[in-house]
């Protein structure tokens, strides 16, 4: 069975520029997760998607970055423009369920290195 | 809200050695899980194990093991005769009736 898939898995770019990631779940996952990780940190949510519903949206800076997950199936996660502390890694996630309690095991992505210029 | 801290940046071990990462979180919560992932240079997190508090019985995933201590909010990993490919960044991560949360992860290196 394939993983959660995300691509590219690199991208450079200059600042103001924007730029999208693309995350491909499990089969059959409910739940999507988009989670940023800076260097020397553990990852901070960003989004959760229940199918085409984004649930959690509440760390999601939504004056540059948006995201979506049409058809509750894969989904994209925008920034523009881009500023220099954008610099991170971004991973998606995928979980099985659905519901307020997260009992579900989250099953990660190689996550994209982005890098601003 | 939940935090979880891993006061470990770095720990060290020999391969065949056995070596113990810490995690305490604190959290109002009574029904949550806790995690450890690993996480490679290649950035994929790949679960490790998993611990359901409502579990007295500290789980167990072949080399790796846990002592969960739930009064004392403690969730320790403990790995038996390390290998060169044990290393890498390791999270503590907490899950209750929010997000999961991660700690800022300890590196362990492990040398032959």
């Amino acid at each position: 069975e394939a993983g959660v898939v995300q691509s590219p898995r690199y991208k450079i770019i200059e600042k103001k520029q924007p730029v999208a990631f693309w995350c491909n779940p499990i089969s059959g996952h409910n739940t999507l997760y988009w989670y940023l990780q800076n260097l020397g940190q553990g990852p901070e949510l960003l989004i959760r998607y229940e199918n085409e519903e984004a649930v959690d949206d509440s760390q999601l800076p939504k004056d540059r970055f948006s995201a979506e997950r049409l058809k509750g199936v894969d989904s994209t996660l925008k920034i523009q423009p881009a500023e220099l502390g954008d610099s991170a890694v971004y991973l998606c996630a995928s979980s099985l369920g659905t519901g307020v309690l997260s009992t579900d095991t989250q099953y990660f992505g190689p996550g994209t290195r982005l890098t601003v210029l | 809200a939940q935090t979880v801290t891993q006061s470990q940046p770095e720990m060290s071990v020999q391969e065949a050695e056995t070596v113990t990462l810490s995690c305490t979180y604190d959290t109002s919560e009574s029904d949550y899980y806790l995690f450890w992932y690993k996480q490679p240079p290649s950035r994929q997190m790949i679960l490790v194990i998993r611990q359901e508090a409502y579990k007295q019985q500290n789980a167990t995933e072949n080399r790796f093991s846990v002592n969960f201590q739930k009064a004392a909010k403690s969730f320790s990993l403990k790995i038996s005769d390390s290998q060169l490919g044990d290393a890498a960044m390791y999270f503590c991560a907490f899950s209750g009736y929010s997000t999961l949360t991660f700690g800022k992860g300890t590196m362990l290196l492990v040398s032959p």
